[in-house]
């Protein structure tokens, strides 16, 4: 079955970059599109953006120009990129695919606890 | 962006009781070429991820109980849990799928009475 894994440094310093890996397995990542949400502790969810293989992404306009998400589709893998974070951007991360014509969020990864801190 | 409001932010019910959930949309979710409401319904338990219950705001998730059900149509939708199971208890999200950025209600919290 499908199946995502988030990975990547559970501490960042503020005004640093948070940068997570999401790794698919079970098929392949050229379809379909990936996308990160989080959600702060104790709190609600917020889609962060998705990408397409092909390299077309959207992104909350929330989080203005602060973050990336590409793909790489040799490792079966997309990434995000948050820069110039803040307390404010301490969450769980979750990866998740939503299927072109089927767009809701099914599977996700299990997240994973970035923490914004010096 | 299209705002969804969930009510009440928490329940508690008792155990074989219904308990009820809504979820307000600032715009329609329904897209009107194909009649079909672009809404799906969330379970979080703790220190998991949601997980999807229903969508096109009716459909049922192969594998969820049938005692979970979707309704509604445009911007007003409920989710219906009949005969509540001590399982159920979880933080439950509406969600948009119609436009983005794609959104979340806030959560409805069930307990148990």
């Amino acid at each position: 079955q499908v199946q995502l894994q988030e990975s990547g440094p559970g501490l960042v310093k503020p005004s640093e970059t948070l940068s997570l890996n999401c790794t698919v397995s079970g098929t392949s990542i050229s379809r379909d599109y990936w996308s990160w949400i989080r959600q702060p502790p104790g709190k609600g969810l917020e889609w962060i953006g998705y990408i397409y293989y092909r390299g077309t992404s959207k992104h909350n306009p929330s989080l203005k120009s602060r973050v990336t998400i590409s793909v790489d589709t040799s490792k079966n893998q997309f990434s995000l990129r948050l820069t110039s974070v803040t307390a404010a951007d301490t969450a769980i991360y979750y990866c998740a695919r939503e299927r072109i014509g089927y767009n809701w969020f099914d599977p996700w990864g299990q997240g994973t606890l970035v923490t914004v801190s010096s | 962006d299209i705002v969804l409001t969930q009510s009440p932010d928490s329940l508690a019910v008792s155990l074989g009781e219904r308990a009820t959930i809504n979820c307000k949309s600032s715009q329609t979710v329904l897209y009107s070429s194909n009649n079909k409401n672009y809404l799906a319904w969330y379970q979080q338990k703790p220190g998991q991820p949601p997980k999807v219950l229903i969508y096109w705001a009716s459909t049922r998730e192969s594998g969820v109980p049938d005692r979970f059900s979707g309704s509604g149509s445009g911007t007003d939708f409920t989710l219906t849990i009949t005969g509540l199971q001590a399982e159920d208890v979880a933080v439950y999200y509406c969600q948009q799928y119609y436009s983005t950025p794609r959104t979340f209600g806030q959560g409805t919290k069930v307990e148990i009475k």
